[in-house]
C-alpha cells in the first residue's frame, strides 16, 4: 500500500525556517516524481514544488521561488522541503503528493502537516 | 498562470441525489484535469484524470466530462460518505494550478 506521511510542521516565527520531510513506503520513489502542495485556511489547493524522479527538473511557484527547497533522498525513501524567511502567509496545511509519471496530476497524497507563521 | 474557475462553491443535496460540479479554465489544457475528494483531517483522494477517466479503485457513481474549456464532474447516488468537499486541477502546465473547491453537505 502506498503511504506518504508529511512531518516538520509546527509554530514558527516570521523569518524563520522549517524543515518538513515526507516519508514513503509501498513503492520505489526513485520511480516517481514528488510535490509539495498546500491549503492555507479557508483558501484553495496551492502547488508550492515539484521534482522529478533524480532530482534533475525541479520547478517552484512563483510564491516560493528563492525561499524554499525542494529534495529528495531516494535511499531513505524521503522527500523535503527546507522553507527560509518564512512569512505568515505561509501559513497553510502542506502536502507531499506523488505525481503519475511524465503528467502532474498527484495520484497519492499524505495527509498533511500544518505550518503556522506567527509571532 | 492557467486560473480554474470552480463552481459552485458549496451545494447541499439528499442521500441518494445527484450532484453536478464544473470548472472552468482560463485557456485550452486539452483535458488536462483532475478531480480529487478531500475529507478535513484526510489526505486528497484522486477521482478522475484526464477528464473523464476513473482512477483504479474509484466508484463508477463519479463520472467526468469535458466541452471545450469547460470540466463536470457528476456524482449520482450519494451516500454519506461522499459528502465532502470536492475540487479540480489542470496539469497541463505548471504552475500546477486548482479550483477553489466545492463543499457538498447534506441536505
Amino acid at each position: 500500500e502506498v503511504q506518504l506521511v508529511e512531518s516538520g510542521g509546527g509554530l514558527v516565527q516570521p523569518g524563520r525556517s522549517l524543515r518538513l520531510s515526507c516519508a514513503a513506503s509501498g513503492f520505489n520513489l526513485d520511480d516517481y516524481a514528488m510535490h509539495w502542495l498546500r491549503q492555507a485556511p479557508g483558501k484553495g489547493l496551492e502547488w508550492v514544488s515539484g521534482i522529478s524522479w533524480n532530482s534533475g527538473k525541479i520547478d517552484y511557484a512563483d510564491s516560493v521561488r528563492g525561499r524554499f527547497t525542494i529534495s529528495r533522498d531516494n535511499a531513505k525513501n524521503s522527500l523535503y522541503l527546507d522553507m527560509n524567511s518564512l512569512r505568515p502567509e505561509d501559513t497553510a496545511v502542506y502536502y507531499c503528493a506523488r505525481a503519475f509519471p511524465f503528467l502532474e496530476y498527484f495520484q497519492h497524497w499524505g495527509p498533511g502537516t500544518r505550518v503556522n507563521i506567527s509571532s | 498562470d492557467i486560473q480554474m474557475t470552480q463552481s459552485p462553491s458549496s451545494l447541499s443535496a439528499s442521500v441518494g441525489g445527484r450532484v453536478t460540479i464544473t470548472c472552468r479554465a482560463s485557456q485550452d489544457i486539452s483535458n488536462s484535469l483532475a478531480w480529487y475528494q478531500h475529507k478535513p483531517g484526510r489526505a486528497p483522494k484522486l477521482l478522475l484524470y484526464a477528464a473523464s477517466t476513473l482512477e483504479s479503485g474509484v466508484s463508477s457513481k463519479f463520472s467526468g466530462s469535458a466541452s471545450g474549456t469547460d470540466y463536470t464532474l457528476i456524482i449520482s447516488s450519494l451516500q454519506p460518505e461522499d459528502f465532502a468537499t470536492y475540487f479540480c486541477q489542470q496539469y497541463y502546465t505548471s504552475p500546477y494550478t486548482f479550483g477553489q473547491g466545492t463543499k457538498l453537505e447534506i441536505k
